[in-house]
């Protein structure tokens, strides 16, 4: 099966800044999604990626405050703009191939 | 989607096999029913899926009842590196534009030694 990488995998944040996350796929995937996971919870889908197209919010997530880009095939990357303390979650991006699969999640902490 | 209901947590001796239940019973005929599971600091894994059949790979077991309105995962030997959140999650089809896991509040297998 691929391999996915994320970078950061940790990080911690001034509230007021923005954190770009990187998604690595080693293989090419149309469908790529983001997805939080606040301290304790469940995922929650942000929204689904597919290369050459807008990003689609699920609802209650925004393009101006979770930026998406999808230049390529194997790449994405989520932005999460404007932090504040309520941001710190695990953010997770994944991908489909016969099944889902998803990576090891990068772990942001806003001060 | 369907909505899927499992008990937040339970135990199981290692060893032993686990049974951990799932309720869908909203569940649509175009729906199958997923499992993953999320062990401490990881991403979810998926372990197996069905429509309406039973099934079987080198992780698990699969049961869904003929009215599909429930199903059971089967680990027949946990392990302690079993121990884990697991979901139950159904969803429209294997492939299309429809892909969404949506996930639920999942079941934490506490497996004891």
């Amino acid at each position: 099966s691929a391999v996915i990488s994320q970078k950061p995998s940790r990080d911690i944040c001034q509230r007021g800044t923005s954190l770009t996350i990187q998604c690595q796929v080693d293989s090419q995937v149309t469908m790529m999604f983001w997805y939080r996971q606040q301290p304790g919870q469940s995922l929650t889908l942000i929204a689904t990626a597919n290369q050459g197209s807008e990003a689609t919010y699920e609802s209650g997530f925004v393009i101006d405050k979770f930026p998406i880009s999808r230049p390529n095939l194997t790449f994405s990357t989520l932005t999460v703009s404007n932090m504040s303390p309520e941001d710190s979650s695990i953010y997770l991006c994944s991908f489909k191939s016969n099944e889902q699969f998803f990576g090891p999640g990068t772990r942001l902490t806003v001060l | 989607d369907a909505k899927t209901t499992q008990p937040p947590s339970m135990d199981c001796a290692e060893g032993r096999a686990a049974n951990l239940p799932c309720n869908h019973s909203t569940i649509s005929g175009n729906e199958y029913v997923y499992w993953y599971r999320q062990i401490h600091s990881q991403g979810p894994q998926y372990i197996i899926h069905g429509l309406k059949n039973n099934e079987t790979n080198e992780m698990a077991s699969l049961i869904i009842t003929e009215d599909r309105k429930s199903s059971t995962l089967i680990l027949p030997h946990a392990t302690l590196r079993d121990t884990a959140v697991y979901y139950c999650i159904v969803r429209i089809g294997t492939s299309g534009a429809t892909n969404k896991l949506i996930f639920g509040t999942g079941t934490l297998l506490a497996v004891q030694p």
